[in-house]
């Protein structure tokens, strides 16, 4: 089925240790996003590409960096886990014309660090 | 900037009753408006949205939103609910020009009791 597929699903890293998470999307989508989901807090912005080459801070980029790999695939990188890294992260596309189509979001990934 | 405020972090309703989830936003241009729906371990879905025209916006499962502008409340409502509609519920905008990106509230988690 068409959509965002991210893996892994889970993970658990030790404190210091790093990890990429990875995110596809298969329909075509210009922008993608990563969001961070933790209680009570909502989902927060940590970085976003509006197109294939370009990418930029949202509102919680701190201790993570990310790569747009190819118009399909942008991955988000922990150098070094702390465990206020500890959160359920979503990758979401969307079209240009975003107010049509909206995001479409992947599962999750849910991350402890330790 | 944009940002949505849910007053409300948890509501039980019995099932069959009505329930309204509040959600009130800010802005210093013209939005765009979203309700998601998150299921126990799952992503995101995009329940209904308010670009422009009508101020009444139905979406899926029986749920409808209504837009206020003067209010700045896009409040969601459903006139009986179900032991289905158990989830968490996002409101979120954007701007409705340039800046694509969505700005969520905090969520509200909708408990059904039987």
């Amino acid at each position: 089925n068409a959509g965002v597929t991210q893996t892994p699903k889970f993970q658990v890293l030790k404190t210091g240790q790093s990890m990429t998470l990875q995110c596809a999307q298969d329909m075509n989508h210009n922008s993608m996003y990563w969001y961070r989901q933790d209680p009570g807090m909502g989902l927060r912005l940590i970085y976003y590409s509006a197109s294939e080459g370009t990418t930029d801070k949202g509102e919680v980029p701190n201790g993570y960096n990310v790569s747009r790999l190819n118009k399909r695939e942008f991955s988000l990188r922990l150098e070094s886990a702390a465990p206020s890294q500890t959160s359920v992260y979503f990758c979401a596309s969307s079209e240009i014309g975003l107010p049509t189509y909206g995001y479409t979001f992947g599962s999750g990934t849910r991350l402890t660090v330790v | 900037a944009q940002s949505v405020t849910q007053l409300d972090s948890q509501v039980p309703v019995f099932e069959e009753a009505p329930v309204e989830l509040r959600c009130n936003y800010s802005s210093s241009v013209s939005v765009y408006l979203f309700w998601y729906v998150q299921y126990p371990n799952q992503g995101l879905q995009l329940l209904l949205k308010y670009l422009s025209g009508s101020t009444l916006v139905k979406g899926i499962n029986g749920f409808e939103a209504e837009f206020n502008k003067s209010q700045t409340s896009f409040h969601l409502r459903k006139p009986s609910v179900h032991i289905s509609d158990t989830a968490e519920y996002f409101c979120a905008v954007s701007e409705s020009v340039g800046n694509e990106k969505l700005t969520f509230g905090t969520g509200t988690r909708l408990t059904i009791i039987p």
